[in-house]
């Protein structure tokens, strides 16, 4: 059964303070990990999608990194608008559904 | 603009009524999806279909059915034996099944009265 972890629950950072949020995934056949970005009483908002480790993406002040095990969505110097949950999900070899992780919420201090 | 229609934004369900979700695409996606998001927790497939007059059941399908006689629609209905209603409902569509770059609706909260 495939698993996604997300960690931390929750990180509050000061605007202009760059940091990391977490997914931990066990899959069979990785055939792509996807982030998402949700703001709250609305739905996801696709941001990424990584196939192979390795693989980096960018957009804005998000980049996603994808190792065998693990990616990072790293956020560089965020402003308020970034505030948001961010959701993991990986799409494995064994099936045609994504398994989401519980997300992390984000909040940015002006 | 394209895109995927969710409607109502909140529904109130009293016991023993089955109540309807609606789901509209212009997006011409062939595969349609419904999720329930309970907080604290990941989102949960409970139908999705890949084309028309076919769909299968998610990882928590039991007091839900769904029809899909059209390619732009998808509604979801939610029985009275779905005894723990109360959750934030979310349709999303897809290019193809197993193409799982998800478009989502803005989603329809249900609560029981």
């Amino acid at each position: 059964e495939d698993q996604v972890t997300q960690s931390p629950e929750a990180l509050r950072l000061q605007e202009g303070e760059s940091s990391s949020l977490n997914c931990s995934y066990t899959v069979s056949g990785l055939r792509g990990l996807f982030w998402y970005r949700q703001d709250p009483g609305k739905g996801p908002e696709f941001l990424f999608t990584l196939y192979s480790a390795g693989e980096e993406k960018e957009k804005e002040r998000l980049k996603a990194t994808l190792t065998k095990k693990e990616s990072f969505l790293h956020i560089t110097a965020p402003k308020p608008e970034d505030s948001a949950t961010y959701l993991c999900a990986v799409l494995g070899g064994s099936n045609y559904k994504l398994t989401f992780g519980k997300g992390t919420l984000l909040t940015v201090n002006p | 603009d394209g895109g995927i229609t969710q409607s109502p934004k909140y529904l109130f369900r009293k016991e023993g009524q089955n109540v309807t979700l609606s789901c509209e695409q212009n997006l011409n996606h062939d595969a349609m999806y419904w999720y329930r998001q309970d907080p604290g927790q990941g989102l949960r497939l409970i139908y999705y279909s890949q084309i028309v007059n076919d769909f299968q059941k998610g990882d928590i399908a039991e007091g839900y059915s769904v029809s899909r006689e059209k390619k732009e629609s998808f509604p979801l209905t939610v029985t009275s034996a779905q005894k723990n209603p109360t959750a934030f409902y979310l349709c999303a569509s897809s290019i193809y099944g197993g193409n799982e770059k998800l478009f989502f609706g803005s989603g329809t909260q249900l609560s029981v009265l």
